[in-house]
């Protein structure tokens, strides 16, 4: 079974500044999606990034980026530039792109903290 | 609608009763998944339907839980006989999907029911 595992239960910040959050998965499929999403206060997980394993260039949306190591089984977010509305929780998750894979399997989490 | 919609937003319910919780998706989404979050912790996957017909349930914790789908439109998550361990945040997600394998979007989000059992 494939999990997902975030080591950072918390982490902090100063406004303008980058932090990375990290995210290790496993799994012993070759074909695969990575996603980042933000859970901010109001609740409702909002998708942030997304990768596809057999995509050997990191995504980038804007501050947001990505480090993408499948041989390490690794897929960090980088928030570049951070400001105080990235305040959030930050699930990495996994969803297998096998024939009938859709679930998604969520990290624990990592809570972001920003100072102004 | 333009969004995932879910009702109620909050709700308190005594142990031992049964509660409803309803998750109206993106309209043409053919997927639809319910997570559980407790307090602080990561989403527990719960069940997953495509149109009205559920291939994976196997989240479902207890057998007080059980949902259903209406085509590929409204579904319900049922508790009975709720207990506090329920208490939590439900999340509803949709997708569109095609065929038998996952697209490489990612899910579209409700707001979420906070249940709360006293």
């Amino acid at each position: 079974a494939q999990t997902v595992t975030q080591s950072q239960p918390e982490m902090s910040v100063q406004e303008a500044e980058t932090v990375t959050l990290s995210c290790t998965y496993d799994t012993s499929e070759s074909d695969y999606y990575l996603f980042w999403y933000k859970q901010p206060p109001s609740r409702q997980m909002i998708l942030v990034i997304r990768q596809e394993a057999y995509k050997q260039q990191n995504a980038t949306e804007n501050r947001f980026s990505v480090n993408f190591q499948k041989a390490a089984k690794s897929f960090s977010l980088k928030i570049s530039d951070s400001q105080l509305g990235d305040a959030a929780m930050y699930f990495c998750a996994y969803r297998s792109a096998r024939t009938g894979g859709f679930k998604t399997i969520f990290g624990a989490g990592t809570r972001l903290f920003v100072k102004a | 609608g333009a969004g995932v919609s879910q009702s109620p937003s909050n709700k308190v319910t005594e142990k031992g009763k049964d509660v409803e919780l309803r998750c109206d998706p993106i309209s043409g989404h053919t997927a639809l998944y319910w997570y559980r979050q407790r307090l602080g912790q990561g989403l527990e996957f719960l069940i997953y339907f495509q149109g009205n017909s559920a291939p994976d349930k196997s989240g479902l914790p207890s057998d007080r839980f059980s949902a259903e789908r209406t085509g590929e439109s409204v579904s319900t998550l049922t508790i009975q006989r709720t207990q506090q361990e329920d208490s939590a945040v439900y999340l509803c997600a949709s997708s569109l999907e095609f065929g038998r394998v996952a697209k490489e979007d990612g899910y579209t989000f409700g707001s979420g029911t906070r249940l709360t059992v006293v």
